[in-house]
């Protein structure tokens, strides 16, 4: 078993659209989480971290529940620049980071 | 923000020959930086863990004597691709955590990866 699972996609949504992405983990060791965003043959840049609090940044929603070992990302009014793939990523405390395989985002107009 | 360089951004080169990748942090110190591995369509590989200084760590799987690493200061690690073969083909990306005294949780930033084709 994967230590970091994303449905790998296409989640092919119209421009405006929400859309959520579910990620879950199975090292309950792992202490931080985030979301990358990896467009096509380019190196991944960080969307947002993950709390067990929630946070929100514009558009986007990140959720974390320990509990479930379970992470989620929120989209809103989907936009055509949004169309990527979206790495969930843990980390222990050494800084190593575990990528899920990605889900890919398709918005079309 | 902080800013990771990678160099070079491409490499095409005959089998047998070794490449050097460098990883620069620009605008910070990073005692640790990472190397990962992606082939197409899959997700990044974690090859090892650089730490100035000292020598890497090494996932398992991934061969020292094929991928050396070197750390020398705080703000450069370089990989090298000794005798590359074609299976060695693959997306090369660093990333490096400004690490501070009493932090933890630092997100990683990513170089702009080495796209390495070797004939």
């Amino acid at each position: 078993r994967k230590e970091v699972e994303q449905d790998p996609g296409p989640f092919n949504v119209p421009e405006g659209a929400t859309v959520a992405f579910n990620c879950t983990y199975s090292n309950s060791a792992s202490q931080s989480f985030f979301w990358y965003r990896q467009d096509c043959r380019k190196e991944p840049k960080l969307l947002m971290s993950v709390y067990s609090s929630g946070n929100e940044d514009g558009r986007f929603t990140a959720q974390l529940n320990r509990a479930s070992q379970y992470i989620s990302l929120l989209i809103r009014d989907s936009k055509l620049s949004d169309s990527a793939t979206y790495l969930c990523v843990g980390a222990d405390s050494s800084y190593k980071l575990i990528f899920g395989s990605g889900t890919r985002l398709l918005v079309r107009p | 923000g902080a800013v990771v360089s990678q160099h070079p951004s491409w490499v095409i080169c005959k089998s047998g020959t070794s490449v050097k990748i460098e990883c620069r942090s620009l605008d910070f110190q990073a005692t640790t930086m990472f190397w990962y591995r992606q082939f197409p369509k899959q997700s990044l590989m974690l090859m090892a863990t650089s730490n100035e200084g000292s020598k890497a760590t090494y996932e398992q799987g991934v061969e020292k004597d094929k991928f050396l690493i070197n750390h020398a200061s705080l703000t450069l690690s370089t990989l090298t691709v000794t005798s590359a073969h074609p299976e060695d083909s693959s997306f090369y990306i660093c990333s490096a955590s400004r690490v501070r005294e009493g932090e933890r949780n630092q997100p990683q930033h990513f170089g702009d990866g080495t796209r390495l084709s070797i004939l």
